[in-house]
Order: structure tokens, then sequence, then C-alpha cells
């Protein structure tokens, strides 16, 4: 199985600032890499998919870098709406695999 | 507007079974393989289970195999996950998943999910 290693775990910042999480698998994944958005009690919600193509309606401060086994997603200015849990997820082989997840908070 | 509802979500005890369905709406059903996550209390996420478009292609996470059954009817636009021999460690809210256009193995719509608690 692929693991999928999420960093930091949780992290805090001011609105406006630049927010990178960065997503290791275990192995080569190529262009596999997918990263969701889930907020309190809602489901999670797709942003960025193949490593780098925003989701259709997701806002243009998301964007996704990377390949094989280095990946990252960044906000470029984050908004008060971007607090949340943001999880990776390959889709390169079964089991689909997920990261720990990032918890972004508001500091 | 793609949508889709979960429902089945009870309190069930070890070593019960239960029955999961996801009732799917403003999409071609047929064209898309389908998928259950699940998510325990306070944790991340976990793939449990998909299904092809046709119902001929099934994968199972290992935590699950030879417990759980997913199955599909097109004709009533429905997927569904058969759930046998529960144990505790699958409480969680079970989320029906639609894959992408650009990939089976991506998640692009979500429902809001059913509760399974597993408890004596």
């Amino acid at each position: 199985d692929i693991q999928m290693t999420q960093s930091p775990s949780s992290l805090s910042a001011s609105v406006g600032d630049r927010v990178t999480i960065t997503c290791r698998p275990s192995q080569s994944i190529s262009s596999n890499l997918n990263w969701y958005q889930q907020k309190p009690g809602k489901a999670p919600k797709l942003l960025i998919y193949a490593a780098s193509s925003l989701q259709s309606g997701g806002p243009s401060r998301f964007s996704g870098s990377g390949s094989g086994t280095d990946f990252t997603l960044t906000i470029s200015s984050l908004q008060p709406e971007d607090f949340a849990t943001y999880y990776c997820q390959q889709s390169y082989s079964t089991p689909l695999t997920f990261g720990g997840g990032t918890k972004v908070e508001i500091k | 507007e793609v949508q889709l509802v979960e429902s089945g979500g009870v309190v069930v005890q070890p070593g019960g079974s239960l029955r999961l369905s996801c009732a799917a709406s403003g999409f071609t059903f047929d064209d898309y393989t389908m998928h259950w996550v699940r998510q325990a209390p306070g944790k991340g996420l976990e793939w449990v289970s998909l299904i092809s478009w046709d119902g001929g292609t099934t994968y199972y996470a290992d935590s699950v195999k030879g417990r759980f059954t997913i199955s599909r009817d097109n004709s009533k636009n429905s997927l569904y996950l058969q759930m046998n021999s529960l144990r505790t460690e699958d409480t969680a809210l079970y989320y029906c998943a639609k894959a992408g256009y650009s990939s089976s193995w991506l998640f692009d719509y979500w429902g809001q999910g059913t509760l399974v608690t597993v408890s004596s």
C-alpha cells in the first residue's frame, strides 16, 4: 500500500498569509495526486486533481504542484473561508489512500 | 446538480449486519465508478470500496475485505454497501462519492454521509 505523509499536521496562519502544505507518498505516483478541503461537519470537497489542475469552481488562490514523491498545495493569500482541514489522496493504485490531514487554523 | 444522499446508518451491535444505500441524481449514474469512503469520529478519511460503472469490477480496503460488499443498481441510480461481521472499529461516517471525469480513482462529489455506530 502507498502511505501518504502530510506535513504539517496543523498550522496557524493569518488572513492574507501564504500557506504551503506538503504531501509525500511512500513511492512514486507520477501526477496521480489530489487535494480535498473539509470544513467541520461537512463532506470533503475536491480542490485540485492530477497534482496541479484546479477543480471547476475552485478559487484561483489554490494551486498544486509536484510529481513523483513530492507534492505541494499552496494557498496564495489565506481567506477566512479557507480555515479547514486539507487532505491529499493518491489515485495511482488501490487501495486508494489519504494523507493524515492538515488542519489550518486562525492565528 | 449532482446529489448523493446516503441512508441506512444506525447503531448496531458488534457482529451485526447493515446495508447502506446511496441515491444519486443530477448525472448519468451508469457512466461512473462509485466509491464508499469513511471517517471515524475525529479522524481522517479512509477509502473503503469502489465499483465500476457496470458493477463488473470491485475493490476493497484490506480492513473490510471479506466482510463488506459493494453493489449498484443502475436502473435505480443507487449504490449500496452490505456490511457484515461489524466491528467497533467500523464506527464512522460513511460517505458515498462519485468518481471524477478524468479519473475513476478520485472523488469529485460527495454525499453528506450516514453514521454507523457499532457498539454493544
